[in-house]
């Protein structure tokens, strides 16, 4: 079974402060691995999709990293701002699907406090 | 505006009575799935389709129909709706089938049978 681990769970933070969170895959059967953005009441938007190892991805204040062969990528967010306040899912595309199929982890909900 | 599409947004049912959620992709995506969200849990893929009339279980296919007549349509059915299927749905295109393809969501359907 392919599982998608996120870590932690959530999060709360203060505005202005830099925080990271972690999503870990299996490493033998790597092919793709997006993450989204989940606002509440909102649709799951895509931020990043990675494919080679050492990738780092970058929007605004966020990046991304990737280490395919550990099986971890690290989103990292810089000052946070209240309207960063999401659900952040990660998806791990396996190389034996030729489906689409995402697996996605359980998210980490960061809150921002003003 | 490229958008998918959900109907209902909100629905309350009891069991054992036959509904359908319709889910509609006006950016002629080859690939659409249907999703559910529980607490706790990743989105799980209930069904996915490559293309017109093909379609293919997911991870939770379990009491849940699709068809995919058309390119842009893919309707969701539930045709003897139980408790454990009160859940929030989300639909999603892509415009192909590969691991780096990004998937678009529609607004998502929250779902409850008494």
């Amino acid at each position: 079974i392919l599982n998608v681990e996120q870590s932690p769970q959530s999060l709360h933070v203060q505005e202005g402060d830099s925080t990271n969170f972690t999503c870990s895959f299996p490493s033998s059967n790597f092919y793709a691995l997006h993450w989204y953005r989940w606002e509440t009441a909102k649709s799951p938007e895509a931020l990043f999709v990675m494919t080679l190892n050492g990738d780092e991805k970058k929007k605004g204040r966020i990046s991304a990293t990737l280490n395919t062969k550990e099986g971890y990528s690290y989103l990292y967010i810089k000052g946070s701002q209240p309207e960063d306040s999401a659900t952040y899912l990660c998806a791990f595309n396996p190389y034996s699907s030729n489906t689409g199929k995402l697996i996605f982890g359980q998210g980490t909900t960061l809150q921002v406090k003003p | 505006e490229a958008q998918v599409t959900q109907n209902p947004r909100y629905l309350i049912t009891v069991t054992g009575k036959k509904l359908t959620v319709t889910c509609s992709q006006n950016m002629n995506h080859e690939y659409m799935s249907w999703y559910r969200q529980d607490p706790g849990l990743g989105l799980r893929q209930i069904y996915y389709s490559m293309n017109v009339e093909v379609t293919d279980k997911g991870d939770v296919p379990e009491g849940y129909k699709v068809s995919r007549k058309e390119k842009r349509n893919f309707p969701l059915i539930l045709e003897s709706p139980s408790p454990n299927q009160t859940s929030l749905y989300f639909c999603a295109s892509s415009l192909g089938t590969g691991g780096t393809d990004t998937q678009y969501f529609g607004p998502g359907t929250r779902l409850t049978v008494l």
